[in-house]
């Protein structure tokens, strides 16, 4: 079963306002989680690292007030789309490594965003 | 940037091996060779990762090279199933930093 959960799996909004997404690990804890976005036909593009209790790290050239991460606890990371436009449409995955397991990344199922 | 290079798309007839290659000429002693594949519109799913021996189980089977600058991902008996994007990804396992490169568009044809 999933390791790592998203919620929602799609969301629909309208331009200007602003949606959370949720990454869940479901049976272990996890002090780092990735948040990658996919738009159609293309690979997937790392944002940023979300670290449990401190500032999230982000990639070049992601804006960090658009894209806002919290990482409150070790089960559970948000990703905040700030003021959201059309061209933040996307599809929206996290993942988190689970202690034990050398390297591996699990991955939740994705959220797709949509914005009219 | 992504430190592997793979064909963009490839074709596999069903229940034939589906044999995907992967270059990754600037690997470092330290990174593994990680698989994952995407079917559309989920995330990806893990494989299979080796350092330098070749490597099975029960979906597939890794090919490196005495070299580590390329790796060959195997699918034994192709199923319909298996249609998706396979990803190679080269990393140093303490840091679970994926950079996802292009991938392979594999299609398995009936």
């Amino acid at each position: 079963g999933a390791v790592v959960s998203q919620h929602p799996s799609w969301v629909i909004c309208k331009s200007g306002t602003s949606v959370k997404i949720e990454c869940r690990s479901l049976d272990f804890q996890a002090t780092t989680m990735f948040w990658y976005r996919q738009f159609p036909k293309q690979s997937l593009m790392l944002m940023a690292t979300s670290n449990e209790g401190s500032k999230a790290t982000y990639e070049q050239g992601v804006e960090k007030d658009k894209f806002l991460i919290n990482h409150a606890s070790l089960t559970l990371s948000t990703l905040t789309v700030t003021s959201a436009h059309p061209e933040d449409s996307s599809f929206y995955i996290c993942s988190a490594p689970r202690q034990g397991v050398t390297g591996e990344l699990f991955f939740g199922e994705g959220s797709r965003l949509t914005v009219l | 940037d992504a430190k592997t290079t793979q064909p963009p798309s490839m074709d596999c007839a069903e229940g034939r091996a589906a044999n995907l290659p992967c270059n990754h000429s600037t690997i470092s002693g330290n990174e593994y060779v990680y698989w994952y594949r995407q079917i559309h519109s989920q995330g990806p799913q893990y494989i299979i990762h080796g350092l330098k021996n070749n490597e099975t189980n029960e979906m597939a089977s890794l090919i490196i090279t005495e070299d580590r600058k390329s790796s060959t991902l195997i699918l034994p008996h192709a199923t319909l199933r298996d249609t998706a994007v396979y990803y190679c990804i080269v990393t140093n396992s303490g840091t679970y930093k994926y950079i996802f490169g292009t991938g392979t568009r594999l299609k398995v044809l009936a």
